[in-house]
């Protein structure tokens, strides 16, 4: 089975501060995504990777950025920690080829900023 | 960009009942991906559907993928309690894929004992 690990399941930061979400999978997956989820509003695209150090954004890339070193961790980075990033943040991975769209979900984050 | 609309948005039942729900894309899709998201976790991949018209089942969950391509179906028989959580539908993005997905908005499920 598809593991995938979030470093941290509650984390509780201070306005200003730089804050490291960590994801790691153990499928040798090429794809690798971060999300944010908010009541009503589902589940965003912050970022995503298909390889090592490649990185596109996705819908709500603003306030972030991510890092991909190696193939099995994917980073997210919030560079200064607002209120407004209080949220459920999920990592996922897929494979390459033609079920990339088969997404596996870490556990979450839920991150509070305060 | 595509967007799904789920429905219903949220649904109590009893259990032992029977559940619908379904979603629609504005645009033709060429896979349907079910999620179930329990209450404090990740969602779990439940079905993934590839082709029109295909009817896949998992245990008491079966998913539809609709003939026009712009829709699909979920469907769970003899709800237990554990059947509690939020179920979304998924489908490729456009542009540019390397396994992107959209999402429908979830569909929460309550059921009572």
């Amino acid at each position: 089975d598809v593991k995938v690990t979030q470093s941290s399941r509650y984390l509780v930061k201070r306005t200003g501060e730089k804050v490291f979400l960590e994801c790691v999978q153990d499928m040798d997956h090429e794809n690798m995504f971060w999300y944010r989820q908010d009541p009503g509003l589902g589940l965003r695209l912050i970022y995503f990777s298909y390889d090592v150090k490649m990185k596109e954004k996705g819908d709500i890339p603003e306030g972030y950025s991510v890092s991909r070193e190696k193939k099995e961790r994917f980073s997210l980075i919030l560079e200064s920690a607002s209120t407004n990033q209080t949220s459920m943040y999920l990592c996922a991975s897929s494979s390459g080829g033609g079920r990339d769209t088969e997404q596996f979900f870490g556990p979450g984050t839920r991150l509070t900023v305060l | 960009g595509q967007q799904l609309n789920q429905s219903p948005q949220s649904m109590f039942i009893q259990e032992g009942e029977d559940v619908s729900m379904n979603c629609t894309s504005s645009s033709i899709f060429n896979t349907w991906l079910w999620y179930k998201q329990d209450p404090g976790e990740g969602p779990v991949l439940l079905i993934a559907l590839y082709k029109a018209g295909e009817l896949t089942s998992n245990g008491r969950l079966t998913a539809q993928f609709g003939i026009t391509r712009k829709d699909s179906f979920l469907n769970i028989s003899a709800s237990i309690p554990s059947d509690v959580g939020i179920y979304f539908c998924a489908g490729p993005a456009g542009g540019t894929s390397y396994g992107k997905l959209t999402f429908g908005q979830g569909t929460i499920l309550t059921v009572h004992p």
